[in-house]
């Protein structure tokens, strides 16, 4: 299995730049979730699913969307990038509310 | 408001030695919490889990306490090894929300 996969690794945008990150996990999990995390700060949740058509806004939303159409993928579109969200993203999942997290590897993003 | 705070910040131990980590919460009502390893460059692992009703759960040569009445909590790392470089995270789960509450974490350096 390869656990929670996101893609790019790595991505610069400019200013206004609008961009979609991955996320797609084989485990069926029904839970998934987006966290950004930056210097001096824990893991702040972006937004959140808890199965296939059903999303909602977590701590820090402005900026973001997500759609979740399969089980398995849980993409996060950047409308228009803006400086304040260079971070890096963490995708992560779960079977039930009371399981582990599994996290991917994150994408490092930066917004000039 | 809720909060996970953790310290030390950061800490540096020589190889073999023992340390122990620190996490206090002000997480109501409390669920669970979780300590996680995050590797430089990866996404966070998870360690532990403890419910209200556990005082102890290790994980080979990591043990965590728990303690509900005051509130805290430690991971004790025994006999560090030089892959015991990461930065440990606590996560505190509200049992009202099932929302997790992120530490900022503690950045580990063992030494040779």
């Amino acid at each position: 299995n390869a656990g929670v996969t996101q893609t790019p690794k790595f991505q610069v945008l400019k200013t206004g730049q609008s961009m979609t990150l991955q996320c797609a996990q084989d485990m069926n999990h029904e839970y998934m979730s987006w966290y950004r995390q930056d210097p001096g700060m824990g893991l702040r949740l972006i937004h959140y699913s808890v199965g296939a058509g059903i999303t909602d806004q977590g701590e820090v939303p402005n900026g973001y969307n997500v759609s979740r159409s399969t089980t398995e993928d849980f993409p996060l579109r950047l409308l228009s990038a803006a400086p304040s969200q260079t971070s890096v993203y963490f995708c992560a999942s779960r079977y039930t509310q009371n399981q582990p997290q599994h996290f991917g590897d994150g994408t490092r993003l930066s917004i000039l | 408001k809720n909060q996970v705070e953790q310290s030390p910040q950061s800490l540096i131990i020589l190889e073999g030695k023992n340390c122990t980590l620190q996490c206090n919460y002000t997480v109501s009502p409390f669920s669970n919490l979780r300590w996680y390893k995050q590797d430089t460059g990866r996404g966070p692992v998870s360690l532990t889990i403890m419910t209200f009703s556990e005082n102890t759960k290790s994980n080979g040569r990591y043990t965590a306490t728990l303690d509900a009445d005051t509130k805290q909590s430690s991971l004790h790392i025994t006999a560090s090894q030089l892959s015991d470089s990461a930065s440990y995270i606590c996560v505190v789960s509200d049992s009202g929300t099932y929302k997790y509450i992120f530490g900022t974490g503690t950045r580990l350096k063992v030494l040779a």
